[in-house]
């Protein structure tokens, strides 16, 4: 199984919502990865877990929050949105965070944000 | 610091022609090398990467890149390319330089195969 997943496909909410992104993955990585893309933009790395700890923050604002409850599943736990985030949010994983020749990062479909 | 370049962010092409898309980068240290492909409204592919060894690679879907220390360039091509290999393509690479094998980015090229 070579799959990552991402729930929900499409999500629309407000700016005082709270909502959650999960993704999850059978592959046995322990290096998972959220990245926000943008219309026509490559990419950004958001936060990188490994090892169910958070590892790297891309200095991202505290309204987006990482949570990694096992090896298999990521969270992003959004609150108090801006319409500048609406996105396709998309996870990732790979083997380790390591060393590149086992960085091969397989990612999921994304989840199309749309913040009003 | 790391960083690559796509020279075009738009390539058209008819179906059964051959493509070539451009990447160069640059790094200060080793570096690995990725093109990943993104069809409309899904996540990224793996095509084919460069981690060592021989330079020229081959990957999925019939697509070779060669690795140009040199030219630090790692141009992706198709000799014949297919309607269905309209997708966005995005080079990346990832240096031993960093404690954590980041990704970075290029910008993206749009290829679009005509019939």
């Amino acid at each position: 199984d070579t799959e990552v997943t991402q729930t929900p496909k499409h999500l629309v909410m407000g700016m005082t919502n709270k909502k959650s992104l999960k993704c999850e993955q059978h592959m046995g990585h322990r290096a998972m990865y959220w990245y926000k893309q943008k219309a026509k933009k490559p990419p950004e790395l958001m936060f990188v877990y490994s090892y169910e700890k958070l590892s790297i923050n891309e200095s991202v604002p505290s309204r987006f929050s990482p949570e990694c409850p096992n090896s298999s599943l990521l969270n992003l736990h959004l609150h108090a949105l801006q319409p500048e985030d609406s996105a396709l949010y998309l996870c990732a994983s790979s083997q380790s965070q390591g060393v590149a020749s086992y960085n091969e990062q397989f990612f999921g479909p994304g989840t199309r944000l749309t913040v009003l | 610091a790391q960083s690559v370049t796509q020279l075009d962010s738009q390539v058209p092409v008819f179906e059964e022609a051959p493509v070539e898309l451009r990447c160069n980068y640059s790094s200060s240290v080793s570096v690995y090398l990725f093109w990943y492909v993104q069809y409309p409204n899904q996540g990224l592919q793996l095509l084919l990467k460069y981690l060592s060894g021989s330079t020229l690679v081959k990957g999925i879907n019939g697509f070779e890149a060669e690795f140009n220390k040199s030219q630090t360039s790692f141009h992706l091509r198709k000799p014949s390319v297919h309607i269905s290999d309209t997708a966005e393509y995005f080079c990346a690479v990832s240096s031993t330089g960093t404690s954590y094998g980041k990704l970075t980015f290029g910008q993206g090229t749009i290829l679009t195969v005509h019939p």
